[in-house]
């Protein structure tokens, strides 16, 4: 049962574009939310996350948005660069319970 | 310095075997973890330990056995390899042992475990 859905696979930008990663999720007791980069033979790293209580947070070029009534998140960087492409992950989390991943989406920035 | 590292990056195998992936943080945290990330990419909690002692122990085969010899290190044994034991495994480690912020939740760069 997948709880936390990232439907799209990959996903190709122009660098210089905005990139906008997309993660659906079915829990709605979920109250926190986080993306992770990972690059190829390394460890997922923590990039940004949202509280249940905010509807977007911005970092830098990296801002979540939360859409609690379509159970939706989304991810844009802006402007992306080559350093960006990489797997992204979405998770979630409820309480103290453990984190939930999405299968990932892999961003290509393209020159 | 590496924060998470794991030993060995790359296991190969065969059917029946038993293995060990070792893993160690330097960065003074409390709680550890494994994770599995199996063929479809999802990647699943296996175990977590708060100063040595079982804390999450999710729905897996017993031949998986997590040792914690102390908080700084948290190993992973796996007796009677199977096929389907084939994925990357993750150790992690933060400084709660439950909850947000998940921000201090480090991973390390993984073992690709392949069993022929």
């Amino acid at each position: 049962d997948q709880q936390v859905k990232q439907n799209s696979p990959s996903l190709s930008v122009q660098e210089g574009r905005i990139s906008i990663l997309n993660c659906d999720y079915t829990n709605s007791m979920f109250d926190y939310f986080l993306w992770y980069k990972k690059y190829p033979a390394e460890g997922p790293t923590f990039l940004i996350s949202i509280s249940s209580i905010k509807d977007k947070n911005e970092d830098g070029r990296f801002t979540v948005f939360l859409n609690k009534s379509a159970k939706h998140l989304s991810l844009h960087i802006v402007p992306s660069q080559p350093g960006d492409s990489a797997v992204y992950f979405c998770a979630a989390s409820k309480g103290d319970d453990k984190i939930i991943f999405g299968k990932g989406t892999r961003l290509h920035i393209l020159p | 310095d590496t924060a998470v590292s794991q030993t060995p990056k790359y296991l190969v195998t065969q059917m029946g075997n038993d293995k060990s992936i070792k893993c160690e943080q330097n960065l003074g945290h409390d709680t550890m973890y494994w994770y599995k990330q199996d063929s479809k990419k999802f990647l699943k909690i296996m175990f977590s330990y708060n100063n040595k002692e079982l804390i999450i122990n999710e729905t897996v085969p017993n031949r998986f056995s997590p040792k914690s010899p102390d908080k700084a290190h948290l190993n992973l044994h796996i007796n009677s390899l199977e096929l389907g034991d084939s994925a990357v495994y993750f150790c992690a480690s933060s400084l709660q042992s439950r909850g947000p912020p998940w921000e201090t939740q480090y991973f390390g760069p993984g073992t690709r475990l392949l069993v022929l």
